[in-house]
């Protein structure tokens, strides 16, 4: 069983759907990361969360340490949303932790 | 400010033979970590350098390897090539005392 379970692995959506992409993680964790990663490899951070919620435009992420368990939700999807979003942990102490990943989740959103 | 550069960003090595990747992290970072991605695998970490100094290392033989030099850029090596280290490889690069991370391009590596 990997560390790091995103759900689903790939999601097709109509655009203005309400999107949500699910985390779970097995090990003890600093903080919880949401990349975005386009085709041609780029890779953009979201969000860093070690515990609540934050907000950024459309993009929401929840996290419920007790659970081990966080969400991304994107509200009013828009095709330009399509990318891979990948789930990443970071264990460890700041001066040598690592980050683990999710295997992603392939976002389309259609117009 | 200019962000996270990778050099080069295309590569095609044939087994056997030994590549080396560069980054140049965000000007006044000073933590550099390099990652493997593959169809397979997905994204793996391989290393993370501060201070000239590597901080952690992740599950990855020998071959590979890393530096990382007093102006914060860092270098990866990968000895004796295999089919299945084509990949694409990222660097990031962050903050002294922050997690977020800025990523590079990547560096896509063919081994034929």
């Amino acid at each position: 069983k990997n560390e790091v379970e995103q759900s689903p692995q790939n999601l097709t959506a109509q655009e203005g759907e309400f999107i949500t992409i699910n985390c779970s993680y097995s090990v003890g964790i600093s903080a919880l990361h949401w990349l975005q990663q386009h085709p041609g490899g780029g890779i953009v951070s979201l969000f860093m969360l070690s515990s609540g919620k934050k907000k950024h435009g459309r993009l929401i992420a929840t996290i419920n340490i007790q659970e081990k368990h966080s969400s991304l939700h994107i509200t009013a999807s828009h095709p330009r949303d399509s990318a891979v979003y990948i789930c990443a942990v970071r264990s460890g102490e700041t001066s040598g932790s690592r980050l683990t990943f999710g295997e992603g989740t392939q976002l389309t959103v259609n117009p | 400010k200019a962000g996270v550069t990778q050099t080069p960003r295309y590569l095609i090595k044939t087994r056997g033979q030994q590549v080396t990747l560069s980054c140049s992290p965000i000007s006044g970072h000073r933590s550099v970590s390099w990652y493997q991605q593959t169809p397979g695998q997905g994204l793996q970490f391989l290393f993370e350098y501060f201070s000239e100094t590597q901080r952690n290392k992740g599950n990855f033989p020998g071959r590979f390897s890393g530096r990382q030099f007093s102006n914060s850029r860092s270098e990866m090596n990968v000895s004796t090539l295999e089919l299945g280290d084509s990949a694409l490889y990222l660097c990031a690069s962050s903050r002294s005392g922050s997690n977020t991370q800025y990523f590079g391009p990547g560096t896509r590596l063919t081994v034929l």
